[in-house]
This record gives C-alpha cells, structure tokens and sequence, in this order.
C-alpha cells in the first residue's frame, strides 16, 4: 500500500468549495484511493473512493490525478458540520492504514 | 440494522487487569478490525479479520488478542492491561477485504483507561 502526504490542517469559509490534496506517488496499479473523515469524538466515516476515474457522491467528489500520483477531494460546499479530519488513504485491500490526516476548519 | 455495536463505551482499569471489548455487527460482514486511536494521533490497525475463524495482526498487535468464532462477532481481549493502552478503540467492519468494496462501517468508538 502506497503511503500518503496530505497537509496537517486547512481553513475554508463557510458555503465555499474546500479541495483537500494528498500525494500518493508511490501508488500501485491496483491501489484504491479511499476518503475518510472523522468529526469530534466520533468513529472516522466513509467520504468517496476510487481507482482511476473521477467519483461523485452526495457527499463530495473525488478527482484522480491521470498518472494518480495525487489526489483531490473536493467539498463543494462547506459547512460548519464539515469540520472534521480528513483521512486520505491508499490500499488494494480494505485493511486500510490511517495517516495522520488533515484537520479542515470551517469559518462561519 | 443497528451497523456496528461496540461495548462497553468507557472502562476504567488497574495494570495488570485483562477485560474484553465486544464488537458486534449487523450486516453480514465479512471483514472486521479493531483500530486504537490515541489522542492526536490517527488510528493504528490493531488485529483484522476476513472471516469467521480467520484473524490476522495489523500495526500494533502486541498486548492483544482476537477471535472470530462467528460473522456477527469480533472481541478484542487485553490480557494484562498496561498504562501504554490507554486509548479510544474503535471497531470496523465492511463488506469484503477488496478495496473495491468500498466503505469500511466505525463503531463509535470505547474509550479505555488504565491507572
């Protein structure tokens, strides 16, 4: 499994779009990346994954660099509730291995 | 479906006491794991299993034990608690170990302290 780099925090304004990166430059052909996010005092939970192509979900998107050496996921519009830290992972299977993830602040 | 029940939510314990944490799941899972998460830090992989009687070590596996007698059940035994696994414990479960079946389901979460 391929290790990640993302940022230790970033700032959003609320009702603005949030793109968090992560490199993952080492990552294999069969590597899935994969978006979690953990809000204060809580269990992490699922956000978006994905192989090659770009992925949307209800929650946000998820854009694969073509060489998928790096990787965005994209908030389209924050909120307050989107204060959390998020895990950018990437794996071939599901034992999936946390980082240290980026903690988003959101401003009113 | 109730997803992934964790018990209890807070124990306190003296060095040297073992306990067991119970994690319970609903959904016909066949992947689960116990992840330890200190505070500030990310979550470590602690053991995992791909199905009933198959358990395997994650990250930090030393100071515990796993089994997986049934799908719905995965318990995660102390067996002479130490003040290093003072931690928040979470359990997880999804439906396979392919990274293509996607969502891996938390518990939420049991917090444990050793004196």
């Amino acid at each position: 499994d391929a290790k990640t780099t993302q940022p230790n925090s970033m700032e959003s304004n609320e009702e603005e779009p949030v793109h968090l990166p992560c490199n993952h430059s080492t990552i294999s052909g069969t590597d899935y990346i994969h978006w979690y996010r953990q809000l204060p005092s809580q269990g992490p939970e699922y956000v978006i994954h994905g192989l090659t192509s770009n992925v949307n979900n209800r929650m946000a998107s998820l854009a694969i660099a073509e060489d998928r050496k790096s990787s965005t996921l994209i908030l389209h519009r924050a909120t307050l509730r989107d204060a959390a830290v998020y895990y950018c992972i990437s794996a071939n299977t599901g034992k999936l291995i946390f980082g240290q993830g980026t903690t988003l602040q959101v401003k009113p | 479906n109730a997803g992934v029940t964790q018990t209890p939510k807070f124990q306190v314990l003296k060095t040297g006491q073992s306990m067991t944490l119970q994690c319970a799941q609903d959904m016909n899972h066949e992947y689960m794991s116990w992840y330890r998460q200190d505070p500030g830090m990310g979550l470590r992989l602690i053991h995992y299993s791909v199905g009933a009687g198959i358990t395997d070590q994650g990250e930090v596996p030393n100071g515990y034990n796993v089994s997986r007698s049934t799908t719905e059940d995965f318990p995660l035994r102390l067996l002479s608690a130490a003040p290093s696994q003072t931690s928040v414990y979470f359990c997880a479960s999804s439906l396979g170990l392919a990274a293509h079946t996607g969502e891996l389901f938390f518990g939420e979460g049991s917090r444990l302290t050793v004196l």
